[in-house]
Order: structure tokens, then sequence, then C-alpha cells
């Protein structure tokens, strides 16, 4: 199956800092990435679409100015979490999409937990 | 009402027993039909899916899906304490995915 690697695997910061998840897929091209948060326990909520070459597309109730998300290329897409907060903390996993034909497959990468100080 | 209803559990059974997991949806549009399995602090990872309604099978998993009745099925035969993970139920239409909120199984040796 295709692979997404995902970086940093845990990251810990302050409260107020920003911190940069990096998303990228490394056998297939990406014309499309998935960024989810998941809460303990809890199913995956997805938070953007990411679109390579255009502004992502946020879900309702998420802060796009809070969770800055930049497609650059076809195999990589980051989140940015700015001035993260306790609240902030969590799981967070991208996943990239592969087309074939008409068949829509997402492959997830490994996660990164995120803990806020 | 949820796209996609799953329940929780948790799931505990012991080792060698059939697993039955179990979706609905309530989307007629829905195309594909997949199985992802989410070990502790992992990302989830596909295991199965399907198209239409019928059985697909994959050594000791069988996906299920019932279009008449909006139900998707998963079936573990002889369980391993290795099958223990969160195991999600997701359709999609289109690149729009819809996930369930995960089964927690633990398969007790």
């Amino acid at each position: 199956g295709a692979v997404v690697s995902q970086h940093p695997s845990r990251v810990i910061c302050k409260s107020g800092t920003s911190v940069k998840i990096e998303c990228r897929s490394l056998d297939f091209q990406a014309t499309t990435m998935f960024w989810y948060r998941q809460f303990p326990k809890k199913s995956l909520m997805l938070m953007a679409t990411s679109n390579e070459g255009s502004k992502a597309t946020y879900e309702q109730g998420v802060e796009k100015d809070k969770f800055l998300i930049n497609h650059a290329s076809l195999t990589l897409s980051t989140l940015t979490v700015t001035s993260a907060h306790p609240e902030d903390s969590s799981f967070y996993i991208c996943s990239a999409e592969s087309s074939r034909g008409r068949r829509y497959e997402q492959y997830f990468g490994p996660g990164t937990r995120l803990t806020v100080t | 009402q949820k796209e996609v209803e799953q329940d929780p559990g948790p799931l505990s059974v012991p080792e060698g027993a059939i697993v039955s997991l179990n979706c609905t949806y309530s989307n007629s549009a829905f195309q594909y039909f997949m199985w992802y399995r989410q070990y502790s602090r992992k990302g989830p990872e596909l295991l199965m899916y399907t198209y239409s309604s019928g059985n697909k099978e994959d050594g000791r998993f069988t996906a299920q899906v019932d279009k008449s009745s909006k139900y998707i099925s998963l079936f573990i035969r002889d369980s391993q304490p290795s099958d223990s993970a969160t195991y999600l139920c997701a359709s999609n239409t289109g690149n729009q995915f819809y996930f369930g909120t995960g089964t927690s199984l633990t398969v007790i040796p």
C-alpha cells in the first residue's frame, strides 16, 4: 500500500508558541490531503481538506487562522498550529488521497501527538 | 443522524473467537465501504474495502455490505491478541469520507 509519513511523531510545546506538522506521501502524488484531529476514544474529526496549489477548505468550527494549512506540492502538506493552547493538545492525523478511476482511497500518516503545556 | 453509525464498544473476546463488527449508514449515495484498523497511538490503516453489496474475504477477515439495509460488517475469524485495536468503518461519496466512531476490540489470550 501507499505510504504516508508524518513529522514529528510527538511534540511538546509551550502555550503561545506555534507548531508545524508535516505530512508527506512517499511513493505517490496526492492532489488532496486531509487533516484530522482525534480525541481519546473518539473518531476522526475532519479539520480541513487540502488541495495542492489552492487554499484549504476548512470544516465548520475549525479556525483557519489558528490551523494554517499549506499544500505546496503533490507530496507535502503542512499544518501549523498557531499560538497553541492546552486545549489544542490532541492527536493530529493526516491522510493523502489516491484516486484510481472513480475509486478514492485514503492513506493515513502515523499521527502526531501534540501536547501544549 | 450521523452519516455512519458505529457502536464504540468496547468489545472483549477470547482468543480464537469470531468477532463481528457492525456499522450502519444513512446515505444511499455511498459507493465504497472501508474498514480501518487503528492501533493505539497510531494512524488508521486500511484493512479492507468493498464496493456494492456482497462479501469480500481476505484471510481471516470478511467484509460484508448489505446496501438494502445500509449495513456493513467486518468479521474476524480465529481472532488473535494482535487483532486488539480500534476498528473504524468508513464510506465515501466521491472524495468525501465519513467515519464511524470506531469499535475498540480486545482479544484476550
